[in-house]
C-alpha cells in the first residue's frame, strides 16, 4: 500500500508556457500532500503544503503565483508552474501523508526542463 | 529553526561490511523519525521508521533512536553494492500532516 504516483514523469517546455503536475495517491486518500524540488546534487527543498479543501501553505522564498498548488480532493493534487523559465528546470517531488498517519511516501518525482 | 544534520560522506565501505550512517536533531520535540534512500536521479523511498528509544531491526537494516542524545541512526548489515545511494534522514513533530525535516543525506557506497 500506500502508493503515489506523479504525472508527467519527464516535460520539456519553452520559456513562458505553464507546465502543470500531477499527484495522486492511489490506495490511501491524504488529506495533506507536500511539493519538493530538488536541484541536482542538492537536498531536497520543501516548496509548500497542500491541504485539501484549503489554500496551500508556502515556504518562504517560494512565490505563490508563480507555483500555483490546487488540492482539489483526498486523492490529487496539482502543482502549476506558471509562466516557467530555465532557472525553474528541476526536479519535483511530491510525497502524500496518509489521514491519520505521520510517514510520508513519495511519488516518483517529475523532471521539468525548460529551454 | 529546526534542524537534522548528517555527515555528507561519502561513506565508503566493502561489500559485507556494516554501514552506519548518523543523524543529529535539534528539536527536542520531535517525535517520528525517518529514514529515506534515494538513488541517483530517483525520488526518496522510505526504509525504516522509529518512534521509541531503542532499537529497530528489519532485515539488514537497524534503526537506533535515542531522544535523549537527540541521535538517530541506520546500521546496514552485510552491505551490498546495490545499497550505495544517499540516505536522507528526516523527522517530525509526530503530528499527521506536518512537514518532515530532512538532513541533507549522507552517501554512502558499497564496493564490491
Amino acid at each position: 500500500g500506500a502508493v503515489v504516483s506523479q504525472h508527467p514523469s519527464r516535460v520539456i517546455c519553452k520559456s513562458g508556457t505553464s507546465v502543470k503536475i500531477e499527484c495522486r495517491s492511489l490506495d490511501f486518500q491524504a488529506t495533506t500532500m507536500f511539493w519538493y524540488r530538488q536541484f541536482p546534487k542538492q537536498s531536497l527543498m520543501l516548496m509548500a503544503t497542500s491541504n485539501e479543501g484549503s489554500k496551500a501553505t508556502y515556504e518562504q522564498g517560494v512565490e505563490k503565483d508563480k507555483f500555483l498548488i490546487n488540492h482539489a480532493s483526498l486523492t490529487l493534487s496539482t502543482l502549476t508552474v506558471t509562466s516557467a523559465h530555465p532557472e525553474d528546470s528541476s526536479f519535483y517531488i511530491c510525497s502524500a501523508d496518509p489521514t491519520g498517519r505521520e510517514t510520508q511516501y513519495f511519488g516518483p518525482g517529475t523532471r521539468l526542463l525548460v529551454l | 529553526q529546526k534542524e537534522v544534520e548528517q555527515n555528507s560522506g561519502p561513506l565508503s565501505v566493502p561489500e559485507g561490511a556494516i554501514a552506519s550512517l548518523n543523524c543529529t536533531y535539534s528539536d527536542r520535540v520531535s517525535q517520528s523519525f525517518f529514514w529515506y534512500r534515494q538513488y541517483s536521479g530517483k525520488s526518496p523511498e522510505l526504509i525504516m521508521s522509529i518512534y521509541s528509544n531503542g532499537d529497530k531491526e528489519d532485515g539488514r537494516f537497524t534503526a537506533q533512536l535515542n531522544k535523549a542524545s537527540q541521535y538517530v541512526s541506520l546500521l546496514i548489515r552485510d552491505s551490498q553494492p546495490s545499497d550505495s545511494a544517499t540516505y536522507l534522514c528526516a523527522v517530525n513533530d509526530g503530528q499527521a500532516g506536518t512537514a518532515l525535516i530532512f538532513g541533507k543525506g549522507t552517501t554512502l557506497s558499497v564496493s564490491s
